[in-house]
């Protein structure tokens, strides 16, 4: 059983708000990810870290930040939230196995932000 | 660059039928790992299956199995006599040697009883 935790589950706040999504991992990981989905559609990376102290942007352009103080922590803000910030938001983690093969990532239950 | 298609938008099959989903990808990397994640309507993504690009070997576990084709760059997936609780969005993934993952649109599978 994965132990990735997301919170708040879902979040309805007004435009120019600034916001921070939480996302948190036991398994000691010291990969983590966050994805942006629009219902129904596919995922995109829009930040990542390999480590402490490590952070990249993903492949989808995003307005938010990423900090990774902790390994277990990896927490994303967006400093003004506008109604195009509306979407799912999904942590994720993984980590290589023994033998050095990438392992499945682990995903959060995501964040369904609504911005008015 | 990376690439996954699933060409596939939506597959309705009544309960009890074979499903297969088709996932084609693209990559310049030799070394690369193939996903199949579930996500049913609460919104969670479940992990399925991984396959690693260096081992071939198709297999069978429970009602899923595989057929991982490098040669035609293709990871399809089937479930086998499904089920009402299959129901659900299927995505393929495609991740280099440092995780990142490129995901498919996905393919919406409807069972009916």
């Amino acid at each position: 059983e994965a132990d990735i935790y997301q919170t708040p589950r879902y979040l309805v706040i007004g435009t120019g708000k600034k916001i921070t999504l939480e996302c948190s991992q036991t398994m000691g990981h010291d990969k983590m990810y966050w994805y942006q989905q629009d219902p129904g559609m596919e995922l995109h990376l829009i930040h990542y870290s390999y480590g402490v102290n490590s952070t990249e942007k993903g492949d989808l352009s995003s307005e938010s930040t990423v900090s990774r103080i902790r390994t277990e922590h990896f927490p994303l803000t967006l400093e003004s939230a506008r109604p195009s910030h509306t979407s799912q938001y999904l942590c994720a983690s993984s980590d290589y196995s023994p033998v050095g093969r990438l392992n499945e990532q682990f995903f959060g239950p995501g964040t369904r932000l609504t911005v008015l | 660059a990376q690439k996954v298609t699933q060409a596939q938008t939506e597959i309705s099959v009544v309960e009890k039928e074979d499903v297969t989903l088709d996932c084609v990808y693209e990559t310049r990397d030799t070394t690369y790992y193939l996903f199949w994640y579930k996500q049913p309507p609460s919104g969670e993504l479940v992990f399925l299956i991984r396959r690693n690009s260096f081992d071939e070997q198709n297999e069978i576990s429970g009602r899923y199995s595989w057929n991982f084709q490098k040669s035609t760059s293709s990871f399809n997936f089937t479930i086998t006599a499904s089920q009402v609780v299959d129901s659900a969005v299927y995505f393929c993934a495609l991740s280099d040697s440092w995780g990142k993952l490129q995901f498919g649109a996905g393919t919406q599978v409807v069972v009916t009883p």
